[in-house]
């Protein structure tokens, strides 16, 4: 299947700091990104969607101005967690899209790991 | 009502038996389902797709699905240890488009 990185794979911050997570499709093109968020033993909670060139889709809840999305290339997506809060701490997941066949499938990077003390 | 709901867990089944996860929606709209097992502290994984009501088996595991009712589920013949995991049901289509909507996941236990 598709691989989907991310960097860093955790990374601990002082509270106010922002935090940038990059997503990045290596061996296909994705011209859809989704950026999830979870919290212990929760399940995933989509924060946005991210299409390359154009500025990403949040949903209901999700601060824009507090989760900066930038996908500027087919295989690249950044999160920003801009002034960084403990509640902000979670483990933040990305998706990429892969069409073949006409069909879409969903693969997801192996996560970062967010701590804010 | 939930827009995704999943058998409430945790289950637990032993070395060699079946397991079976079952998943309900409620966006008519839906056209693809999705499986993913999740290891504590992993990201998901895809496990099986299914778009047609009936069945699809790949190994193991079998996906069901009936849109008249609403429902999916995942077979897991011949459990594993291996098999323990979190796994999370997600629908996609509908008034949600392209994107994945989950469920809030059934642990699975399986033990030797």
């Amino acid at each position: 299947g598709a691989v989907v990185s991310q960097h860093p794979s955790w990374v601990i911050c002082k509270s106010g700091t922002s935090v940038k997570i990059e997503c990045r499709s290596l061996d296909f093109q994705a011209t859809t990104m989704f950026w999830y968020r979870q919290f212990p033993k929760q399940s995933l909670m989509l924060m946005a969607t991210s299409n390359e060139g154009s500025k990403a889709t949040y949903e209901q809840g999700v601060e824009k101005d507090k989760f900066l999305i930038n996908h500027a290339s087919l295989t690249l997506s950044t999160l920003t967690v801009t002034s960084a809060h403990p509640e902000d701490s979670s483990f933040y997941i990305c998706s990429a899209t892969q069409t073949s066949g006409g069909r879409d499938e969903q693969f997801f990077g192996p996560g970062t790991r967010l701590t804010v003390l | 009502q939930k827009e995704v709901e999943q058998n409430s867990g945790p289950l637990s089944v032993p070395e060699g038996a079946i397991a079976s996860l079952n998943c309900t929606y409620s966006d008519r709209g839906s056209q693809s389902f999705f499986w993913y097992r999740q290891y504590s502290g992993k990201s998901p994984e895809l496990i099986m797709f299914i778009y047609s009501n009936g069945d699809k088996e790949d190994g193991r595991f079998t996906a069901q699905l009936n849109k008249a009712s609403q429902y999916v589920s995942l077979l897991i013949r011949d459990s594993q240890p291996s098999d323990s995991a979190t796994y999370l049901c997600a629908p996609r289509g509908g008034t949600s488009y392209g994107k994945l909507t989950f469920g809030q996941g059934t642990i699975l236990t399986v033990h030797p």
